[in-house]
């Protein structure tokens, strides 16, 4: 079956814009995760949501970063007046309640603001 | 805080040569351990984990990380390194009782001719 799908692959923006990036789980899975990787380091970890309602949003680093998944499905991450240290690759992942420790990734967001 | 340390960002060998790729955390109970493989412009993929039972673990791709408690480490090896084994790795760690992992920055597998 297909693994997590993200959507865009890249996206370039420029400083101050508003950007939407899309997460596609793997089907049946209901636990869903948002990492940020930045360049030479490893992924941090900044929402995770059990079906339709974030669980823990603490890593979140303000209040420009904004997640839904209203049907408990996709998920997309928003991210108001960006700021160029908010480049980074954006990881999604997917997992069944109860199996967190098996998550599945998907290819990543490359998100470049100039 | 749990942390993870992998200790050099790079590391290179020869193809055949024996694959050692360190990882220490610093965790105050046995944690649940992970290897991640990344290829560029993928995802990470679960090479293998430790969450109970026989300390040495066996993965995908002829990897295998073993658990010591005593030394907080879970380091990956491979006993014959092919150019396909060229890919970022990273450890993570997860508190029992959680669900986000903790990783390290990674390591930079170089396979050489």
């Amino acid at each position: 079956g297909a693994g997590v799908s993200q959507t865009p692959s890249n996206k370039v923006t420029e400083k101050g814009k508003y950007v939407e990036l899309r997460c596609d789980p793997i089907s049946g899975h209901t636990a869903l995760y948002w990492y940020r990787q930045s360049l030479g380091q490893g992924p941090e970890f900044l929402i995770y949501f059990q079906g339709t309602g974030a669980a823990d949003d603490s890593g979140l680093p303000n209040d420009r970063f904004f997640a839904v998944r209203p049907e408990g499905s996709v998920s997309t991450l928003k991210i108001q007046r960006t700021e160029r240290g908010d480049s980074a690759v954006y990881l999604c992942a997917s997992s069944f309640i109860g199996r967190e420790h098996e998550q599945f990734f998907g290819p990543g967001t490359r998100l470049t603001v100039l | 805080a749990q942390s993870v340390t992998q200790l050099g960002s790079h590391v290179s060998v020869s193809e055949g040569a024996l694959v050692l790729l360190r990882c220490n955390y610093s965790s105050s109970v046995p944690p649940y351990l992970f290897w991640y493989v990344q290829y560029p412009n993928q995802g990470l993929q679960l090479l293998l984990k430790y969450t109970t039972g026989a300390t040495l673990v066996k993965g995908i791709n002829g990897f295998e990380a073993e658990f010591k408690k005593s030394e907080t480490s879970f380091h990956l090896t491979k006993p014959s390194a092919h150019m396909s084994d060229a890919a970022e790795y990273f450890c993570a760690v997860t508190s029992r009782g959680s669900y986000i992992p903790t990783f390290g920055r990674g390591t930079s597998l170089i396979v050489h001719p």
